[in-house]
């Protein structure tokens, strides 16, 4: 009864093609997030959607496009992929006002540009 | 603007030993307050995490934070640690009232010899 679940784990593609990440949770929660995490360990925030709705885009390069079908799917597709988009991708979700809207993580998908 | 400073970026101890990760924060308002542990290939899990109430809170697996606010800090506290605490530790704040947009430390490399 995984709550936040991503596919794929493990994703490895060439430069210039187009690749999707999928999202779930079943937490019932009303908010999810795509975060990018680089070699460095350091995580950013890319995406938030809230009931389906877009709430946080941070500055990240328009080849990422993120869609939200329903409350419990946040889907990250990412076209022309580049060497600099290898990192670890996670999702996240939350529920806005219970305790203190902790986040909780999916267990990440590993993107390799080669 | 907010940010989250983490002290130390690489800590090796020995097994018994105790642990101290110093977390600040820069915010004039109200924040909830939250640390995250990576074990070595996983997602985040959250350790602990403080909203309101006793500033000392104790999390999962033996820690324990404090919040000070007058020092803006919420420092991350182990009395013994063991080799299976070996993980990257990050301290995040919100800002109530903006509950969805987490701002990260940029994490903390505990590395627990045996």
């Amino acid at each position: 009864d995984t709550a936040v679940s991503q596919t794929p784990k493990y994703l490895v593609t060439q430069m210039g093609n187009d690749k999707s990440i999928k999202c779930e949770q079943n937490l019932g929660h009303d908010t999810m997030y795509w975060y990018k995490q680089d070699s460095k360990k350091f995580l950013k925030i890319m995406f938030s959607y809230n009931n389906k709705e877009l709430i946080i885009n941070e500055t990240v390069p328009n080849r990422f496009s993120p869609k939200s079908p329903d409350k419990a799917h946040l889907n990250l597709h990412i076209n022309s992929l580049e060497l600099g988009d290898s990192a670890v991708y996670f999702c996240a979700s939350s529920q806005v006002g219970r305790g203190a809207d902790t986040q909780y993580f999916g267990p990440g998908t590993r993107l390799t540009v080669l | 603007a907010q940010s989250v400073s983490q002290h130390n970026h690489h800590v090796i101890l020995s097994e018994a030993a105790s642990l101290e990760l110093g977390c600040n924060y820069s915010y004039g308002g109200t924040v909830n307050l939250f640390w995250y542990v990576q074990y070595p290939g996983q997602h985040l899990q959250l350790l602990l995490k403080y909203f309101s109430g006793d500033p000392l809170v104790k999390g999962i697996k033996g820690f324990e934070a404090e919040f000070i606010k007058s020092k803006f800090s919420f420092n991350l506290r182990k009395p013994s640690v063991q080799w299976s605490d070996t993980a990257e530790y990050f301290c995040a704040v919100n800002a109530r009232g903006n509950n969805r947009k987490l701002i990260w430390g940029l994490g903390t490399s505990l590395a627990v010899n045996p």
